[in-house]
């Protein structure tokens, strides 16, 4: 199957740091994209893992173990603006997403 | 801006009737791929194209259909429509066609059925 899990919500405070975990089954893996939605806009890419380790791009982070079938996108010196909606993809032959992890962050 | 345009941006209509839903892709892009997200529901995938043809298919109705014209936009038609089709529908467009290319997604369409 192509069930990914991650947590359905979380908060964290401004200027924290934020790890958002996602599971998936390894099976037909080619890759895993995160994206952030913020409420009735679109997804936007954030980042892209096919192989194992850590990607950094400024604040925000992508790990990725594929023998473990699990990545992590860490957000740091979080702004208010980070409130949003942070979808993992696996990619198959096409791109599955899990149902999202909502973020809001607190003065 | 992604480049990716989607009209119309909202559709209200009634049970049992039919609408069309129309993408054009960011210029350079040969992939088109739809999705559903209904309220606090994560992104559904229902079909991708590939310059023109069928490329994969997720958990689409029957009710549901699309296709990718040479000029490389998609339209995707929902007919029969019933209250749970109620939802914001997404295009989103790639470069390849292995989804190994980041995708650009539109602003969606609000499709309202009463």
């Amino acid at each position: 199957g192509q069930n990914i899990d991650q947590p359905t919500e979380m908060t964290a405070t401004e200027g924290a740091i934020v790890q958002i975990n996602c599971t998936y089954q390894t099976s037909g893996f080619n890759g895993l994209f995160w994206y952030q939605q913020h409420a009735g806009e679109a997804p936007t890419f954030l980042s892209y893992n096919v192989l194992d380790g850590l990607e950094e791009k400024g604040r925000f982070s992508s790990f990725l173990s594929r023998s473990k079938g699990y990545s992590y996108l860490l957000l740091k010196e979080l702004q208010m603006k980070d409130s949003a909606s942070y979808l993992c993809a696996k990619n198959t032959d096409k791109l599955i997403f899990g149902t999202g992890t909502r973020l809001q962050v607190f003065p | 801006d992604s480049g990716v345009t989607q009209t119309p941006k909202h559709l209200i209509t009634a049970t049992g009737q039919r609408v069309t839903l129309r993408c054009s892709p960011r210029s350079g892009d040969l992939s088109v791929y739809w999705y559903q997200q209904s309220l606090d529901q994560g992104l559904q995938f229902l079909i991708q194209y590939y310059n023109g043809e069928e490329r994969a298919k997720g958990n689409i109705l029957e009710r549901f259909s699309a296709q990718q014209f040479p000029d490389l936009h998609s339209e995707l038609n929902l007919s029969s429509l019933e209250l749970g089709d109620s939802a914001l529908y997404f295009c989103a467009s790639s470069e390849g066609d292995r989804g190994l290319a980041p995708l650009h997604f539109g602003n969606g369409t609000r499709l309202t059925v009463t």
